[in-house]
């Protein structure tokens, strides 16, 4: 069936700090593709999105690109700040319209001062 | 425009007893998903509605039921309750043909003592 892997976490980082985490996923055909964030005490929130091979999802400095040779899709933010801390989920949709998502364990992101 | 919400916030229960949480979905969404988010971990598909009738389910046990009105609001229901049922519940919302598009609600804090 289809899966996510994402990268273990917690991540620390210092404000303006470059993140990159990482995701690869299986499935069969071509699913969707997202990164969603939690905030403390909060349910998920859909931070991008991308539905095809080679496809950018971008939003709020955050960005990740559908690479289907290597099944991955990364996230990756330029200069990270304080209130970029929370819980990230990369997760997949199959093929076709009533799809549910498979969501990743997560990795929790912590920037600093 | 108001987004998916969900009642009660928290919720206590004793193993054995019966619980139920709602949902509404977004304005204009016609399937509700639900979704389990134990602590650490990646929300885990539960079933989805849609016109009323469940449509897709995960691998969770039939202690685990739902119902959609005709308003397309939802309810959750888990008999016998476990103390492993205790978790954060998400509801997300979508369109039934764009469902991989899904709208989450802040979830409800299941606690089983």
């Amino acid at each position: 069936g289809n899966s996510v892997t994402q990268m273990e976490g917690p991540v620390t980082l210092s404000e303006e700090a470059f993140l990159t985490i990482n995701c690869t996923y299986t499935a069969t055909g071509y699913p969707s593709l997202f990164w969603y964030v939690q905030y403390p005490g909060e349910g998920l929130q859909l931070l991008l999105k991308a539905t095809k091979a080679d496809d950018k999802g971008s939003n709020k400095g955050f960005e990740a690109t559908y690479r289907k040779e290597t099944t991955s899709f990364h996230l990756e933010k330029g200069s990270v700040q304080v209130s970029d801390s929370a819980v990230y989920f990369c997760a997949l949709s199959g093929q076709g319209g009533s799809e549910k998502l498979v969501f990743g364990k997560g990795t929790k992101l912590t920037v600093n001062p | 425009d108001a987004g998916v919400t969900q009642s009660p916030t928290h919720l206590i229960k004793t193993r054995g007893q019966q619980v139920t949480l709602r949902c509404s979905p977004k304005s204009g969404h016609d399937t509700v998903s639900w979704y389990q988010q134990a602590l650490g971990q990646g929300p885990q598909f539960i079933f989805q509605y849609y016109e009323e009738e469940e449509r897709q389910r995960g691998n969770f046990p039939d202690r685990f039921s739902g119902h959609q009105f005709p308003n397309y609001s939802s309810e959750l229901n888990v008999n016998a309750l476990l103390l492993g049922d205790s978790a954060l519940y998400l509801c997300a919302s979508s369109f039934y043909e764009v469902s991989y598009e899904q709208y989450f609600g802040p979830g409800t804090r299941l606690t089983v003592t």
